[in-house]
């Protein structure tokens, strides 16, 4: 069965540093990766997908997400986080039955 | 253009009553989602369509009933509403299943 995990519930990083938010997949066949973010009080926003071509995919606001087949991970990065940044962030899977699976989200907490 | 639109934004239920939750978009999309968000379990959805006329069940649908009598308009029916009803639901719509989602800002339910 299609399944998409998040280890970390939150992950903390100070404002100007590199973050990086985990994601793994488990599909059957060539998958469908996205990613999206939720701030406080508000609807799910995309920020990117991988579909096909290149395993670095550049997104919404600096984010990237780089594809990994062979370790299965969809991690989301960017290169200098901000304040902003801080919410919660899922990752996503597209099924067999073409739907979504999503994750059970990673906070994200940048420190001034 | 308002996108994704879902009323109410707050509802408080008794145990064994009934309503609706609104949803209606304005971008033409053909597909169009429920989801119920708890904590630390991600979203899970309830119900989908994929144009008028047409329903089909997700991965967690007792209590619940859709229609979809026009392209814009998703309403999400609860029947005898229940405690394990609390939550916070979003209606999504897309283009596509690959394509990205388009959220409404969530209904927050609280059943007592």
């Amino acid at each position: 069965a299609q399944s998409v995990a998040q280890p970390e519930d939150q992950v903390n990083v100070a404002e100007g540093n590199p973050l990086t938010v985990k994601c793994t997949y488990s599909v059957s066949g060539n998958p469908y990766l996205f990613w999206y973010v939720q701030y406080p009080n508000r609807g799910l926003q995309f920020l990117l997908k991988y579909i096909t071509g290149d395993n670095l995919v550049k997104g919404s606001y600096g984010f990237e997400a780089e594809f990994n087949k062979s370790q299965t991970s969809f991690h989301l990065k960017k290169p200098s986080a901000l304040v902003s940044d801080s919410a919660l962030y899922f990752c996503a899977v597209r099924d067999d039955t073409d739907k979504l699976i999503f994750g059970t989200g990673t906070r994200l907490q940048v420190f001034p | 253009n308002a996108g994704v639109t879902q009323t109410p934004k707050f509802r408080i239920l008794k145990i064994g009553q009934s309503m609706t939750l609104q949803c209606t978009q304005d971008m033409n999309h053909n597909y169009m989602y429920w989801y119920r968000q708890d904590p630390g379990m991600g979203l899970k959805l309830i119900y989908y369509s994929v144009g008028a006329g047409i329903t089909d069940k997700g991965e967690v649908p007792n209590g619940y009933n859709v229609s979809r009598s026009t392209t814009e308009d998703f309403p999400l029916r609860l029947e005898l509403a229940a405690p394990s009803q609390t939550s916070v639901y979003f209606c999504a719509s897309s283009l596509g299943f690959s394509g990205e989602l388009f959220f409404g800002e969530g209904s927050r339910l609280t059943v007592l």
